[in-house]
């Protein structure tokens, strides 16, 4: 079965510090792809960032990097210098397949407050 | 920009009310989904569509179903609506299968009472 696994219902940050959010994954297919996810307290999805399995380099967007160690199924978000507006929950997402169409698999996600 | 609308933002209906949930997207996306959040839960996928007239269910179908006669709305109907239903109910869209990144509607949080 694949499965997300987001172990930190909450996480407390300073300004300007950086934090790391973790992801943990379990799958049998040998193609695989992982995300993460932003919602603010408006409720919108963002997306922050992608890894794909085969991708040799970690994925980086901005402030945002995604620590991706593929023997131990994690994928974890860094987030570098922490802003006040980063305060939201973060959901970590992998592709999967439902007869045969690919889909996605939330992790139950991880609320960030960011203190000033 | 991709766009996703969602027809209401909050909406309060009875028990065995039936309702409807209206998404729209403006950017000839194949791929529609529609999930429900839960705290504690994270998103579950209620179904999907990856092309006009075409559905799957997800992983948790049960007591919806849904309509696509057109490429850029993706109806949810609750048949009967009942409290257990009570939820946020995201929509989103996808460019096609090999493409990765949903594009997500703002939410309609759902109350049934």
């Amino acid at each position: 079965a694949q499965k997300i696994t987001q172990t930190q219902p909450g996480m407390f940050v300073q300004e300007k510090e950086a934090v790391t959010l973790d992801c943990t994954y379990d799958t049998s297919d040998p193609s695989y792809g992982l995300f993460w996810y932003k919602q603010p307290s408006s409720g919108e999805m963002i997306f922050l960032i992608y890894q794909g399995s085969y991708d040799q380099q970690n994925a980086t967007e901005g402030r945002y990097s995604l620590n991706f160690q593929k023997a131990r199924k994690s994928a974890n978000l860094v987030i570098s210098a922490s802003q006040l507006g980063d305060s939201a929950m973060y959901f970590c997402a992998m592709r999967t397949h439902i007869s045969g169409y690919s889909t996605l698999t939330f992790g139950k996600g991880t609320m960030l407050l960011v203190s000033p | 920009d991709v766009k996703v609308t969602q027809s209401s933002r909050y909406l309060v209906k009875r028990t065995g009310e039936k309702v409807f949930l209206e998404c729209v997207q403006d950017m000839d996306h194949e791929n529609m989904f529609w999930y429900r959040q839960d705290p504690g839960l994270g998103l579950r996928l209620i179904y999907f569509s990856y092309d006009v007239k075409m559905k799957e269910k997800g992983d948790i179908p049960e007591g919806y179903s849904v309509s696509r006669e057109k490429k850029e709305r993706f109806s949810l109907i609750l048949e009967s609506a009942s409290t257990n239903q009570t939820s946020m109910y995201l929509c989103a869209s996808r460019l096609g299968l090999r493409a990765n990144e949903q594009y997500f509607g703002p939410g309609t949080r759902l109350t049934v009472t």
